[in-house]
């Protein structure tokens, strides 16, 4: 079984600060990973995926996360963030192994304020 | 495309009730997932579809809950008798393939049980 952490549960920051996210996983085989917001009162939507290749995973809106295989870490970061990057954040892992479920992090609310 | 449609966005029923939640997915895309977003418990996967079969339902909580996908455009998420422990935002979500697929999630539908 795969599991994920993520290690802030929420992330005040000031508008036009750097923002890092943390997200640890634990899996015995090979996985691939995602990064999905959650904008209030919305459904989830990908920002990233690592599958293989570059470790540095560029996705939409600026953010970009660097899959780090001896930490087990896949770091979601955005340079400089906007009040529309107030959401909340999911790490998730999937086997690549089987038709494996994807298993979500338990989430990181960021707070952009100006 | 119109995106995953869930309906209806909120749903009150009083404990004892039937409920039943609906989901149309995005056309062509061959697999469909039930999610409940919790405070305690976070987003868990209750039942996911290949091709309008079940392929695991182990995250169904108890026999009190029953999903079904009668065509490859809906599918429903069935409550009966409903709980006030039941009370969680659902999602549906679905892809065209697994493994490396983005999973696109509909705007979920909050149910409270009295």
């Amino acid at each position: 079984a795969q599991s994920v952490t993520q290690l802030d549960s929420q992330v005040p920051v000031f508008e036009e600060a750097p923002v890092e996210l943390r997200c640890n996983y634990s899996s015995s085989v090979s996985v691939y990973l995602f990064w999905y917001v959650q904008y209030p009162n919305q459904g989830l939507q990908l920002l990233l995926k690592y599958l293989s290749g570059s470790t540095l995973v560029k996705g939409i809106n600026g953010f970009e996360a660097e899959f780090n295989k001896s930490q087990t870490s896949f770091h979601l970061r955005k340079p400089s963030v906007h009040i529309s990057d107030t959401a909340e954040y999911f790490c998730a892992v999937r086997r690549t192994d089987s038709w494996g479920k994807l298993q979500f992090g338990a989430g990181t609310q960021v707070v952009v304020t100006p | 495309d119109a995106g995953v449609i869930q309906s209806p966005r909120h749903e009150v029923t009083e404990m004892g009730q039937e409920v039943t939640l609906r989901c149309k997915p995005i056309s062509g895309h061959d697999y469909l997932f039930w999610y409940r977003q919790t405070m305690m418990r976070g987003l868990e996967l209750l039942i996911y579809f290949n091709n309008n079969v079940p392929i695991d339902d182990s995250g169904m909580p108890e026999d009190r809950f029953s999903a079904k996908m009668p065509n490859a455009s809906f599918s429903t998420l069935k409550i009966q008798p409903s709980e006030p422990r039941d009370s969680a935002v659902y999602f549906c979500a679905s892809s065209q393939f697994m493994g490396t697929d983005t999973q696109y999630f509909g705007p979920g539908t909050r149910l409270t049980v009295l």
